[in-house]
This record gives C-alpha cells, sequence and structure tokens, in this order.
C-alpha cells in the first residue's frame, strides 16, 4: 500500500511555461484535495474532488486547473506558471466524509517557477 | 468563516521537559479538530483528533490534546518532550455540519527539542 503518491517530487519552470503535477492513491478514496504551503501561511486549498468527474474551488483556485478522470487519480494543472506559483504543493484524499475522516497526504512536489 | 489560530510561531523546549503547542479556533456550530506534523521534506502524517466525547484526546507517538470548548482551543501537549519530536506542527478545523470535508489550517508552529 503506497498511500498517496506525487509526481514528480521537484520542478522548475520558467514563466509562462504549463505543467502538471500527479497525485495517485491506492486506498479507494472518494474525496481528494491540492493544497500549496507556503512560510507562515500554512496550507490552503486550491481545488478538491468529492467524486471521479467532479471538482470544485477551495481557497486559491486562480491559475489552477484539475481533473478527476480516474478515481485514484487527481491532476494539477498549471497552464501559464507564475512566479508567484512557487511553492510546495501538496495531495491528500480521505474517505467519503462525514467530517471525521483523516486526511492522509502526499509527499509533496517542490516547484519553483523562475 | 472558520479559522485557525497557531499563535506561536516557535516553541523552545528542552527534551524531557513537558510541551504545549497553542491552538484557538473560530467555526460557526461544532467543530472537528485535528493536528498534524510535518517532518523536514515530507508530507504531513496525522497525529490525533477531536470528534465529540472525551475532551482529552490521545494520539500518535504520546502526544495528546485538549478541547475546551469556553475557550475555543485545542492546545497540543505531551508530558515529556524527545529530540525527535522535532518538527512543524499544524492544527486544522472544519466544521461539523454542511461540509465538504475542507480543513482550515493554522499557519504551523515550529518546535525545535534541545537535547
Amino acid at each position: 500500500n503506497a498511500g498517496v503518491t506525487q509526481t514528480p517530487k521537484f520542478r522548475v519552470l520558467k514563466t509562462g511555461q504549463s505543467m502538471t503535477l500527479l497525485c495517485a492513491q491506492d486506498m479507494n478514496h472518494e474525496y481528494m484535495y491540492w493544497y500549496r504551503q507556503d512560510p507562515g501561511m500554512g496550507l490552503r486549498l486550491i481545488h478538491y474532488s468529492v467524486g471521479e468527474g467532479t471538482t470544485a474551488k477551495g481557497e486559491v483556485p486562480d491559475g489552477y486547473n484539475v481533473s478527476r478522470l480516474k478515481k485514484q487519480n487527481f491532476l494539477l494543472g498549471l497552464e501559464s506558471a507564475a512566479p508567484s506559483q512557487t511553492s510546495v504543493y501538496f495531495c491528500a484524499s480521505s474517505r467519503k466524509t462525514s467530517g471525521q475522516e483523516t486526511q492522509y497526504f502526499g509527499p509533496g512536489t517542490r516547484l519553483l517557477v523562475l | 468563516a472558520q479559522s485557525v489560530a497557531q499563535p506561536e510561531d516557535q516553541v523552545n523546549v528542552a527534551e524531557g521537559n513537558p510541551l504545549t503547542v497553542k491552538c484557538t479556533y473560530s467555526v460557526s456550530g461544532n467543530p472537528y479538530l485535528f493536528w498534524y506534523v510535518q517532518y523536514p521534506n515530507r508530507g504531513l502524517q496525522f497525529l490525533l483528533k477531536y470528534i465529540t466525547g472525551d475532551n482529552l484526546v490521545k494520539g500518535s507517538y504520546g502526544f495528546e490534546a485538549e478541547f475546551n470548548k469556553s475557550q475555543t482551543s485545542f492546545h497540543l501537549k505531551k508530558p515529556s518532550a524527545l529530540v525527535s519530536d522535532s518538527a512543524l506542527y499544524f492544527c486544522a478545523v472544519r466544521k461539523q455540519a454542511g461540509n465538504t470535508g475542507k480543513l482550515i489550517f493554522g499557519q504551523g508552529t515550529t518546535l525545535q527539542v534541545k537535547p
């Protein structure tokens, strides 16, 4: 059981380039989330998904898009990267939630936008 | 709106001493409360959560937290700190009613345990 995995681990982009971050989970979880972590700001929710084929905006969705074509995968896309998107990105998943369920986190992707 | 405050950016304690990492929250209605720990260059790991019932919650690695509704607090504690407890700790809240699983995180507190 690998849990939640993320690829790549680290990436450097130039301003205006695009990329996709992949999150995969093998726990058959319904819910998946993308967060960004910035110093002194904790984790902020970018987008989330409550099931295959559904996505919704979180707290800081601008500049990002997501897709959940398969239950086990949740992709985060940056169409035109900006230096403000330099951050550490974490994916998480949880069971279909009544609120009590724990979220399980991946190891993170460090993104540097020059 | 939901919010979480961790008033201390860093907490320093000596190994063997008790530690407390503070967390206060604001949410309409009853909360679900969580503590996570992050070791350097790693993802967040779940420590413990408060759902309902006993206000004292015991979690992983000897940590515990006390839910205080009147003070809207959920402080993390450990009776005897270890050097290996040094990490970044996050408190998070989710309101019980009408939620979609979204957690609101505090800004994090760095715990430094010195030998």
